[in-house]
């Protein structure tokens, strides 16, 4: 356990649906990042959030949203959802040592 | 901006034989680096990292990074291959100018043949 938790592990839905993915950065880390990782982009960075603030943002697209917690957890959200989405969506927390990344939500559109 | 370049798309060894997993960076400023291994249907698990001092970095399982600045290369090796290191292993650099983000290569599949 990397102390990262990322909720659901999968996730099938069909073209055109909503879904949130939920992460739970180890204790006491105030970043989380997303990255999504697909056979022929590779592991690409998404967004990251800072203590609830939006800190950088990557390769995500305007159908895809994300906000982090006073809890610190985060959500990234995934909208009018296409084949070519499905993908490992990773999260990651940071400390000044480090980054620890979750197990993933491996999201399949149908 | 940082990047970093992973050479070789897959890689082929047979057991007991040295691992190299071929890394270079480009940063304009000193770098963090790092290896990453993941595991079929696993997350990313953290081998080693380099962020200052000492240039030869050991990290789990037996697997060490040199980070030589003048060559701007972070290779990964291990003197000896066990069949449970197949695996993809990707290198990763920190990128300071927006965010602290990882920025990674495009992974390396490492095949242990027995």
């Amino acid at each position: 356990d990397s102390g990262v938790t990322q909720t659901p592990k999968h996730l099938i839905t069909a073209t055109g649906q909503r879904v949130t993915l939920r992460c739970s950065p180890r204790s006491g880390d105030l970043s989380v990042y997303w990255y999504q990782q697909s056979l022929d982009q590779g592991l690409q960075f998404l967004i990251q959030y800072y203590n609830g603030e939006e800190r950088a943002k990557g390769n995500i697209l305007e159908r895809f949203s994300a906000q982090q917690f006073p809890d610190l957890h985060s959500e990234l959200n995934l909208s009018s959802l296409e084949l070519g989405d499905s993908a490992l969506y990773f999260c990651a927390s940071s400390d000044s040592y480090g980054y620890t990344f979750g197990s993933g939500t491996r999201l399949t559109v149908v | 901006a940082q990047s970093v370049t992973q050479l070789g798309s897959h890689v082929s060894v047979s057991e007991g034989a040295l691992v190299l997993l071929r890394c270079n960076y480009s940063s304009s400023v000193p770098p963090y680096l790092f290896w990453y291994v993941q595991y079929p249907n696993q997350g990313l698990q953290l081998l080693l990292k380099y962020t200052t001092g000492a240039t030869l970095v050991k990290g789990i399982n037996g697997f060490e990074a040199e980070f030589k600045k003048s060559e701007t290369s972070f290779h990964l090796t291990k003197p000896s291959a066990h069949m449970s290191d197949a695996a993809e292993y990707f290198c990763a650099v920190r990128n300071m100018e927006y965010g602290n983000k990882l920025v990674f290569g495009a992974g390396t599949i490492l095949r242990v043949k027995s």
